[in-house]
Order: structure tokens, then sequence, then C-alpha cells
């Protein structure tokens, strides 16, 4: 069975460009998470997603970022314009279940954005 | 912000010894979570033990859970040096039911 699958890995922009990331969760998976990792930090909640609606965004700099999760299944997370401090490891994740009680969660391999 | 805080930042052992982290929280909790990470991959789960459970074991991998200190640890039985990764302990409570990460133990086992 495929694991949760992103792309592109790597992404390198000069700051004020736009960037997206694309995920491809779990088959049968109805939770979805954008997590952004700094550099030798955990990685911290964007957004979550239970199907479609996205019903925990609270921690998404919505000036500039945005997400969509379009028929429950694949998400694309957008970053426009981008500035230097974004760069991040982006990771997405999908689980069976969400909250409460979050079970197991399946990260894919993420998405490295550098910007210049 | 990170509701869990991983102790050691980070760890050096020889391969073959147990190697300890622990993990403090702060808000009460559903279940408390505990996943590796190799450089440059993804995160991946390693055991989960509920706020109920006291003591979890998974083959080398052994989780307490002490709710009255909002403390866990992840003990390693005979490290390898396969077992040199980033481990984060991550916390499901609150609210929002958001799974909230720490920031890591770096542990790495010399062969």
């Amino acid at each position: 069975e495929a694991g949760v699958v992103q792309s592109p890995r790597y992404k390198i922009i000069e700051k004020k460009q736009p960037v997206a990331f694309w995920c491809n969760p779990i088959s049968g998976h109805n939770t979805l998470y954008w997590y952004l990792q700094n550099l030798g930090q955990g990685p911290e909640l964007l957004i979550r997603y239970e199907n479609e609606e996205a019903v925990d965004d609270s921690q998404l700099p919505k000036d500039r970022f945005s997400a969509e999760r379009l028929k429950g299944v694949d998400s694309t997370l957008k970053i426009q314009p981008a500035e230097l401090g974004d760069s991040a490891v982006y990771l997405c994740a999908s689980s069976l279940l969400g909250g409460p009680n979050t079970g197991e969660l399946f990260f894919g391999e993420g998405s490295r954005l550098t910007v210049l | 912000s990170q509701q869990g805080e991983e102790d050691p930042q980070a760890l050096s052992i020889q391969e073959g010894e147990n190697a300890t982290m622990n993990c403090s929280y702060k808000t009460s909790i559903n279940n408390l979570q505990w996943y590796r990470q190799n450089s440059g991959r993804g995160l991946v789960h390693l055991i989960l033990i509920r706020s109920n459970e006291r003591e979890k074991h998974s083959g080398r991998l052994r989780v307490t859970l002490d709710t009255s200190k909002k403390s866990s640890s992840l003990l390693i039985t005979a490290s390898r040096a396969a077992d040199t990764a980033s481990y984060f302990c991550a916390t499901d409570g609150g609210s929002r039911s958001r799974l909230t990460f720490g920031e890591g133990t770096q542990l790495t086992v010399n062969p």
C-alpha cells in the first residue's frame, strides 16, 4: 500500500514568488494535516482537514498561506508571496482518526522549501 | 507553540547501550505518541500510550506515562546504529484535540 505522497521534494524560489505543495494521503484516511518543521525543531500544525472541511486552521498565516482539499482526498498548500522566513520543511500527514483522541499519523517525506 | 519538551536535547551512546528520552507536557491529554525521524525524512510512528495506561512495550521500545507528573519516557534497549535519529513526543489533548509535537531528542548511536 502506498504511503503519503508529497511533491515536490525540494523547491528553491526567490522571495515574493508563489509556491505550491501537493499531498496525496493514504487511501481511506479522512483526516489530513499540514505541518511546518523548522530546522532542529518539532513539526507545528498549520491546518487539519476532516474530509473537505478545515477543522483546525488557527495557526495558518492566512495573509499569505492558503490550503484546499477538494473532494476530500488530495490537498494543496500554497504560499503567495513567499518570504525568507518561510524556508522550512512542509510535512503532510494523514490518519484514520482525527480529534478527539487522535490516532497514529502517517507522514510523507516532506517538501523542503528554500526561499532566496 | 510546542506542548511537549524533550530531555535531553541530544544523546550520544554506544551500540548495545540503552537510551532513555523524557518528555514533559503542560495540559491534560487523551494520549501521548512517540515518533522517529531520520535525517531528511518524514516522521514514523513508534508507539501510542493512552492517558489511562502507565506502561507499554513494543519490541525494544518501552514507554511509560505518569499523568500526575505530566511526563513520559521512551526507553530503547540494546540500541543499534540504525536507531540514530530524532525522537519526538506528541500529545493529543486540549479543546482542539490537536496533536502537538515537542522539540525532539537527537539520538546518536555509535557503532
